[in-house]
């Protein structure tokens, strides 16, 4: 079946270091591909997504690209801020007409940021 | 409402009792899912409700597990003779359809069940 898999956590940076987080994924077709994030205490919320290969989606300083060939959507910022401390989470839906909206998720990343 | 609503927030309980947890998503979203997040295993799909229907469970982990949805509003999971192995953080989301590839789920900020 579908699957995602990211890398094991936790990740401590140092304030305006560069982050990558990978994200490598399983499944039948052309799903769409999300990263969500968790701040501590809140619910989880979509930062991210991109719905065809080689689609990159950004926000908030966070971009990812939609690599068909490697089966990836590496989430990458350029210089972190210690706002960012978070989980992330990278996620995937199928498409066509069976297709539930059901998001398969990864495990999740714990990212802390030390100013 | 404004987001995803659920209850009780936090519901600490004995092993073998009976609880009820509640989701009440985002006016007119007519898809509504149901995921478990434990501590090291990340998010864990359970049921899925496109109206009142539940066309997947295929997530439930046993026939404790149990949700429904009436009005294509509010939704209940319960869980019956709960167990340790129970314990996590049961989130609900919601979308405008469950049919879309490109759909975003709006989640609530989890119940944290707690079984002693």
């Amino acid at each position: 079946g579908d699957s995602v898999t990211q890398m094991e956590g936790p990740v401590t940076l140092s304030e305006e270091a560069f982050l990558t987080i990978n994200c490598t994924y399983t499944a039948t077709g052309y799903p769409s591909l999300f990263w969500y994030v968790q701040y501590p205490g809140e619910g989880l919320q979509l930062l991210l997504k991109a719905t065809k290969a080689d689609d990159k989606g950004s926000n908030k300083g966070f971009e990812a690209t939609y690599r068909k060939e490697t089966t990836s959507f590496h989430l990458e910022k350029g210089s972190v801020q210690v706002s960012d401390s978070a989980v992330y989470f990278c996620a995937l839906t199928g498409r066509g007409s069976s297709n539930t909206g059901k998001l398969i998720f990864g495990q999740g990343t714990t990212l802390q940021v030390k100013p | 409402g404004a987001g995803v609503s659920q209850s009780p927030s936090n519901k600490v309980t004995e092993k073998g009792k009976d609880v009820e947890l509640r989701c009440d998503p985002i006016s007119g979203h007519t898809a509504l899912y149901w995921y478990r997040q434990s501590l090291g295993q990340g998010l864990e799909f359970l049921i899925y409700f496109q109206g009142n229907s539940a066309p997947d469970k295929s997530g439930l982990p046993s026939d404790r597990f149990s949700a429904e949805r009436t009005g294509g509003s509010v939704s209940t999971l319960t869980i019956q003779r709960t167990q340790q192995e129970d314990s996590a953080v049961y989130l609900c989301a919601s979308s405008q359809t469950g049919t879309t590839n490109t759909g975003e789920l709006f989640f609530g900020e989890g119940s944290r069940l707690t079984v002693l």
